[in-house]
């Protein structure tokens, strides 16, 4: 079956450090690649996707390269802030299931920034 | 503002009690799911619904129930079956396109302790 596998954490960072968050992927199908974010005591929201091999998701300094021969999605931001401390979810959805829109999700990543 | 809403924030169940957790959207969207979140598990599928009056298990449904009478709507209510119900329950919406592409879209989180 499907299955996410992320980087253990808690991670602490220092302001403005680099910041990889590792993860990998194994399904049946081709799927869509997600990361998601959850701020204490919140919902989670989406921070960027991929749909194919080889695309890049960007949002808010955050990237992710959709990589099919090392099955990985690897959640990367050049400079981390405070605001970015939250739990950070990889998740595939995988379209072999046609018309079923489930996700997978990874056990998160606890990720700490200290100014 | 369009979006998921999801009640109580924190609910208390008693010995041999069903409860019921309430999500509401007014996104439009034809997919809802319920996931459980327990520290250090990421995130488990409970029920789903692609569709008015039409729902699915997911990987983890023992002890649980749903309904789908409405668009809007999707109700999920722990029974007295489920022995450790104590988590963090998210729904969830998303479009159904068949593609696996769509971004899911998350409540607040509805937090169940048990007395």
């Amino acid at each position: 079956g499907d299955s996410v596998t992320q980087m253990e954490g808690p991670v602490t960072l220092s302001e403005e450090a680099f910041l990889t968050i590792n993860c990998t992927y194994t399904a049946t199908g081709y799927p869509s690649l997600f990361w998601y974010v959850q701020y204490p005591g919140e919902g989670l929201q989406l921070l960027l996707k991929a749909t194919k091999a080889d695309d890049k998701g960007s949002n808010k300094g955050f990237e992710a390269t959709y990589r099919k021969e090392t099955t990985s999605f690897h959640l990367e931001k050049g400079s981390v802030q405070v605001s970015d401390s939250a739990v950070y979810f990889c998740a595939l959805s995988d379209r072999a299931n046609f018309g079923n829109e489930k996700l997978t999700f990874g056990t998160g990543t606890r990720l700490t920034i200290i100014p | 503002d369009g979006g998921i809403t999801q009640s109580p924030k924190y609910l208390f169940r008693k010995e041999g009690q069903n409860v019921t957790l309430s999500c509401e959207q007014n996104l439009n969207h034809d997919a809802m799911y319920w996931y459980r979140q327990d520290p250090g598990q990421g995130l488990r599928l409970i029920y789903y619904s692609q569709i008015v009056n039409d729902f699915q298990k997911g990987d983890i449904a023992e002890g649980y129930s749903v309904s789908r009478e409405k668009k809007e709507s999707f109700p999920l209510t722990v029974t007295s079956a489920q022995k450790n119900p104590t988590a963090f329950y998210l729904c969830a919406s998303s479009t159904v396109t068949g593609g696996g592409q769509e971004t899911q879209y998350f409540g607040p989180g509805t937090r169940l302790l048990v007395l």
